[in-house]
């Protein structure tokens, strides 16, 4: 099986500017959430889709939005970037998704200038 | 609010030791614990997961525990090798799903 595909890898952007993230999930995972990662803050939760619908919601501004689709691959979105925005943004995959051993991505690297 | 404590930051130890990491959790209504490591610029890749209800799991040299009711879980790794080294995460997850909450990590160096 194919393991959870997060693209692009990279990306630089400037303050002010939207950023739009794709996650892949592993072949029968209905369950994808998102974190972001920085080294101050470490991993904290943004939110969790499953069959298409957003199930839990972390600690973040508006500003970031997400979105799943049917066949279950998900994107997320951050708009009016800011410089703390720069950061690693990982997803995650499970079947069921509570409870449940997560499965993630490499991370999609993202830079504010 | 739930806060996840990693003991120790760093930790370099010579090969073949046998060392443990530690994580705390404040808030002891959780669902599971789960361990995971993670190499540099890489993702997680999940290690053990113990569910409340469970004192311990183990995967090949690596046992990791559960005391729920004190906060505490210990991850055991027995004869380290080079290729041990990474960043090892705890989270814990409540039933209401919203989330895991990971500590900071222990950044383990296991010099050959």
């Amino acid at each position: 099986k194919a393991g959870v595909t997060q693209t692009p890898r990279y990306l630089i952007k400037t303050r002010g500017q939207q950023v739009t993230l794709s996650c892949s999930p592993i072949s029968g995972h209905r369950s994808v959430s998102w974190y972001q990662q920085t080294p101050g803050q470490g991993l904290q939760f943004l939110f969790e889709y499953f069959s298409e619908t957003q199930r839990n919601k972390g600690n973040f501004p508006g500003r970031f939005s997400g979105r799943q689709f049917s066949n279950s691959r998900s994107e997320m979105n951050v708009s009016t970037l800011e410089l703390g925005d720069s950061a690693l943004y990982l997803c995650a995959s499970s079947a069921q998704g509570v409870g449940e051993k997560l499965f993630f991505g490499s991370g999609t690297q993202l830079s504010v200038l | 609010k739930q806060e996840v404590t990693q003991i120790p930051a760093a930790l370099s130890v010579p090969e073949g030791e046998n060392l443990v990491l530690n994580c705390s959790f404040t808030d002891s209504a959780i669902y599971n614990l789960q361990w995971f490591r993670q190499d540099p610029g890489k993702g997680l890749t999940s290690l053990l997961l113990i569910q409340s209800s469970q004192r311990e799991q183990t995967s090949g040299r690596l046992n990791a525990s559960l005391d729920k009711s004190s906060g505490r879980s210990t991850l055991y790794i027995a004869a380290s090798q080079p290729g041990d080294s990474a960043t090892y995460l705890c989270a814990v997850s409540r039933e209401t799903a919203d989330g895991l909450t990971f500590g900071k990590g222990t950044h383990l160096i296991i010099q050959p």
